[in-house]
C-alpha cells in the first residue's frame, strides 16, 4: 500500500496563507489523494481531493506535483478555526477503494 | 440532513469482556467504514460494509467484527477486550456510487477504554 509523509507540526499566523506539504512517492498511476482535517474532539471531515490536476474548492486548493509524488495543501487565508491535524491520504482506485491514513500535521494558528 | 452518528459516545470496559459499538450512516448512504484511532497510530480502517456485505477488511485480528443490516446501519464487535484495544472507534459513510470517488463522512467516535 502506497504511504504518505507529512510534516508531524506547523505552525501559521492568522490571516496568513499555509501550505502543508505531503509526500506520497511510491503513488500509483490510479491513486487519488485526498486531504481531510480533525478538529479538536470530532471526527476527521473532508477538505479536497484530486488526481492528476490542481484543484480549488471554498476551503482550500490542491496542488499536485507533475510526477504526482508530492502534492500540497493550500488554505490562502488561516483562521484560528483552521487550527487541526490535516491528514494527505491515499485511495487505491478500482474495488479497493481503501482509504490509507498517515499521521498527519498538526497545524497551529497564532492570532 | 442528519449526520452520521455513533453510540455510545463513551464506553468503559475491562479486559475479557466484549463491547458491540453501533454506527447509523447519513440517509441514503449504503458505505459504511469503520477506523480506529490511537495516538500513536493514527487511524486505522477496520473494514467497509455495503449493501450488508464486508467489501474490504484492514490487519486486525479476528476479534474485531463488524456487520450491516439492511437499513444500511453497522455495528462492530470486539470481543475478548485488551488494554491496547483503548481507543476512538470512527465510522464513516459515503454514497458509494459507482466507481466515482465518494466523500466520507465521519461521526463523532466512540472512545472506549479498557482497564
Amino acid at each position: 500500500d502506497a504511504k504518505t509523509t507529512q510534516p508531524n507540526s506547523m505552525e501559521s499566523n492568522e490571516e496568513e496563507p499555509v501550505h502543508l506539504p505531503c509526500n506520497h512517492s511510491t503513488i500509483s498511476g490510479t491513486d487519488y489523494i485526498h486531504w481531510y482535517r480533525q478538529l479538536p474532539s470530532q471526527g476527521p471531515e473532508y477538505v479536497i481531493h484530486g488526481l492528476t490536476s490542481n484543484v480549488n474548492n471554498r476551503m482550500a486548493s490542491l496542488a499536485i506535483a507533475e510526477d504526482r509524488k508530492s502534492s500540497t495543501l493550500i488554505l490562502h487565508r488561516a483562521t484560528l478555526r483552521d487550527a487541526a491535524v490535516y491528514y494527505c491520504i491515499l485511495q487505491n482506485a478500482g474495488n479497493n477503494r481503501k482509504l490509507i491514513w498517515g499521521l498527519g500535521t498538526s497545524l497551529a494558528v497564532n492570532p | 440532513k442528519a449526520g452520521v452518528t455513533q453510540t455510545p459516545r463513551y464506553l468503559i470496559k475491562t479486559r475479557g469482556q466484549q463491547v458491540t459499538l453501533s454506527c447509523s450512516p447519513i440517509s441514503g448512504h449504503r458505505s459504511v467504514s469503520w477506523y480506529q484511532q490511537t495516538p500513536g497510530q493514527g487511524l486505522q480502517f477496520l473494514f467497509e460494509y455495503f449493501s450488508e456485505t464486508q467489501r474490504n477488511k484492514g490487519n486486525f485480528p479476528g476479534r474485531f467484527s463488524g456487520r450491516q443490516f439492511s437499513n444500511s446501519r453497522s455495528e462492530m464487535n470486539v470481543s475478548t477486550l485488551e488494554l491496547g484495544d483503548s481507543a476512538l472507534y470512527l465510522c464513516a459513510s459515503s454514497a458509494l456510487v459507482g466507481s466515482s470517488y465518494n466523500e466520507q463522512f465521519f461521526g463523532p467516535g466512540t472512545r472506549l477504554t479498557v482497564l
